[in-house]
C-alpha cells in the first residue's frame, strides 16, 4: 500500500533561516507526491506537487521540494523562513486504487520565529 | 469562484443524533471528497465521488453515507452520531476523476463534536 511518513511533529526554525520538512514514501510504482498547507482554522491548500520530470519543484510561497528517488524522499524546502509560513504541512502520495485518492502523512507542524 | 464551500462550520450532536454536512463546489469538478483530521493522524478518506451518480468507501466509511445527485453538491450523512466522530470533517474537490496528479481543492471544515 502507498504511505508517507513525516518523522517530525515539529519543526523549529528562526525568520531568514532556511526550512526542511521532512517526507519519505513508500509507492508501488511511480510516485505522485503532493505537499499541502494548513494555516489555523483553515483547510488545506495546495503548495506543490511531483509527478515526472525535474527532481527540484517549485510551488506557491517561495516553497520548493526535492525529490530523491535512491532515499525515497521529497522533503519541502525555503531558503529564507517567514513567521507567517508557520502552519500544518502535509506530505501526500497518490493511492494506486483511485486517480484522485490521496494518502496523507501526519502532518508537521513549522513554527517560524521572530 | 467561492471554490468550495461547507456548512455548518461548528457543530455540537449528542450521541445517537443525525445530522448532515454540506459541501458544494462551483469548479465543476468531477472528483469530491470526503476526510476527517483527527490529531496525529493527517486526513483520512472517508468518501468519495468520481462524478454525478456515482459514490465510493474510502478508507473510514463506517458511520457515514454520501450521496452525489448532482456535479456541485455532496452531502455527508452521520447517521446516528458517535463521540468517535468527534472530529474536523474535510470537503475537498478536484477537476478530474480520471487522470492523476490534479491538486486538490479542500473546503474551510466543519467542527463535530459529539458528547
Amino acid at each position: 500500500a502507498q504511505s508517507v511518513a513525516q518523522p517530525e511533529d515539529q519543526v523549529n526554525v528562526a525568520e531568514g533561516n532556511p526550512l526542511t520538512v521532512k517526507c519519505t514514501y513508500s509507492v508501488s510504482g511511480n510516485p505522485y507526491l503532493f505537499w499541502y498547507v494548513q494555516y489555523p482554522n483553515r483547510g488545506l491548500q495546495f503548495l506543490l506537487k511531483y509527478i515526472t520530470g525535474d527532481n527540484l519543484v517549485k510551488g506557491s510561497y517561495g516553497f520548493e521540494a526535492e525529490f530523491n528517488k535512491s532515499q525515497t524522499s521529497f522533503h519541502l524546502k525555503k531558503p529564507s523562513a517567514l513567521v507567517s509560513d508557520s502552519a500544518l504541512y502535509f506530505c501526500a502520495v497518490r493511492d494506486l486504487t483511485g486517480f484522485q485518492k490521496l494518502v496523507f502523512g501526519t502532518g508537521t507542524r513549522l513554527l517560524v520565529s521572530p | 469562484n467561492a471554490g468550495v464551500t461547507q456548512t455548518p462550520k461548528f457543530q455540537v450532536l449528542k450521541t445517537g443524533q443525525s445530522m448532515t454536512l454540506q459541501c458544494a463546489q462551483d469548479m465543476n469538478h468531477e472528483y469530491m471528497s470526503w476526510y476527517r483530521q483527527d490529531p496525529g493522524m493527517g486526513l483520512r478518506l472517508i468518501h468519495y465521488s468520481v462524478g454525478a451518480g456515482i459514490t465510493d468507501q474510502g478508507e473510514v466509511p463506517n458511520g457515514y453515507n454520501v450521496s452525489r445527485s448532482t456535479t456541485e453538491d455532496f452531502p455527508l450523512r452521520l447517521l446516528s452520531a458517535a463521540p468517535s466522530q468527534t472530529s474536523v470533517y474535510f470537503c475537498a474537490s478536484s477537476y478530474s476523476s480520471s487522470t492523476a496528479g490534479n491538486e486538490q481543492f479542500f473546503g474551510p471544515g466543519t467542527r463535530l463534536t459529539v458528547l
